[in-house]
């Protein structure tokens, strides 16, 4: 099975700067033959559900912010929050929907306002 | 706009069964793979099963293998997770996925006595 390990686990940031959290797979889930990286980045606020905020490694969800965005490409990836607002609070993961099953997760990444 | 309802969650105890149902609407169902995720209570998230666009392709995590059965209804847009022989291990909220894309707003499985 492919893991996935965030870091880190935790991070507190200042309104108005950047978060940067990063994603590191077992192997690669870039496929040659589309040229896509099968990893998604979700955000998950207190008592609800997982929202997608990015796809294919840096594909912003129509409706996200864009201050959010993702990059990396076959083992390593990034998200980034170019000026975290206070409503980014929230647990970050990464999903790798690469080939067949199980599509893992990361453990999850908590940002918090310093 | 993409819509994804769970609904059947519930308490049951040890040994029982449950049905989840995903209800989706928004786009094209036939066209996209599912997958049911779960997340216990103050943990992360947990991916349990897949199915291919047509039906014909599963896929399960091993811990619920031979007692969790993953199905689709494509004429009816419909997902569904039949829970068997549940254990208390599989208490969590189960959100139905699309492989790609938006999930719905989860359904709670409470197992216990």
């Amino acid at each position: 099975d492919i893991v996935l390990t965030q870091s880190p686990d935790s991070l507190a940031v200042s309104l108005g700067e950047r978060a940067t959290i990063s994603c590191k797979s077992s192997q690669s889930v870039l496929y040659s033959g589309n040229n896509h990286n099968y990893l998604s980045w979700f955000q998950q606020k207190p008592g609800q559900p997982p929202k997608l905020l990015i796809y294919w490694a840096s594909t912003r969800e129509s409706g996200v912010p864009d201050r959010f965005s993702g990059s990396g490409s076959g083992t390593d990836f990034t998200l980034t929050i170019s000026s975290v607002q206070a409503e980014d609070v929230a647990v970050y993961y990464c999903q790798q929907y690469y080939n067949t099953p199980p599509y893992t997760f990361g453990q999850g990444t908590k940002l918090e306002i310093k | 706009e993409v819509q994804l309802v769970e609904s059947g969650g519930g308490l049951v105890q040890p040994g029982g069964s449950l049905t989840l149902s995903c209800a989706a609407s928004g786009f094209t169902f036939s066209n996209n793979e599912m997958t049911w995720v779960r997340q216990a209570p103050g943990k992360g998230l947990e991916w349990v099963s897949y199915i291919s666009s047509s039906g014909t392709t599963i896929y399960y995590k091993d811990s619920v293998k031979g007692r969790f059965t993953i199905s689709r209804d494509n004429a009816k847009n419909s997902l569904y997770l039949q829970m068997n022989s549940l254990r208390a291990e599989d208490t969590a909220v189960y959100y139905c996925a699309r492989r790609v894309g938006s999930w719905g707003q989860g359904t709670l499985v409470i197992v216990s006595s």
